[in-house]
């Protein structure tokens, strides 16, 4: 059974914190994602990257940094979070051009 | 620019009504169009692709170039059908994978 897990299912972080959210594949999968997914706006992609090392700005990059020193873990860091990054993040996988696979997601509440 | 557009938010059928999802998108080259499904409390995940040409719980779907769309379909809708889905876009080129605003289906007894 194929396999995308976020470390937490729900996060509680104050305004300006560092908050960082790890997502690990176990599919081999060259590329991995980020989205946001907020009611009436559906799926947003944040960062995606597409191997090691490599990463490409989605639809809203601002506020967010990726990291991807294995090819199976990606991160999503929130360099100084704040209220209007409150919401719930999902990270999915997928071979090139194939289906993607997604995490259980991640609610991120900034107080 | 690669974008899908769902114009419903929303849609609302009887139990046993014909049901439509309508999924636009806009891309240059040849996409990969995808239907995700999203039950209460669980992950996202895929229902079916334009490429496997498959019925997946009776839901099916044709991709016409001509008016890039992608829309879903399902003769007879029943109750567990009711779920977010979501239409996407992905290209072996741009290795992006664009999803659209998705459209809640709720299916009345």
């Amino acid at each position: 059974d194929v396999k995308v897990t976020q470390s937490s299912r729900y996060l509680v972080k104050r305004t300006g914190e560092k908050v960082f959210l790890e997502c690990v594949q176990d599919m081999d999968h060259e590329n991995m994602f980020w989205y946001r997914q907020d009611p009436g706006l559906g799926l947003r992609l944040i960062y995606f990257s597409y191997d090691v090392k490599m990463k490409e700005k989605g639809d809203i990059p601002e506020g967010y940094s990726v990291s991807r020193e294995k090819k199976e873990r990606f991160s999503l860091i929130l360099e100084s979070a704040s209220t209007n990054q409150t919401s719930m993040y999902l990270c999915a996988s997928s071979a090139i051009g194939q289906e993607a696979f997604f995490g259980q997601g991640t609610r991120l509440t900034v107080v | 620019a690669q974008r899908v557009t769902q114009p419903e938010k929303l849609l609302s059928v009887f139990k046993g009504a014909p049901v439509e999802l309508k999924c636009n998108y806009s891309y240059s080259g040849s996409p990969e169009l995808f239907w995700y499904v999203q039950y209460s409390r669980q992950r996202l995940q895929l229902l079916l692709r334009h490429i496997s040409r498959e019925s997946i719980k009776g839901f099916t779907a044709d991709l016409n170039k001509g008016e890039t769309s992608f829309h879903l379909k399902k003769p007879f809708a029943q109750e567990e059908d009711s779920a977010m889905y979501y239409c996407a876009l992905s290209n072996s080129g741009t290795y992006k994978y664009i999803f659209g605003t998705g459209t809640r289906l709720k299916v009345l007894a």
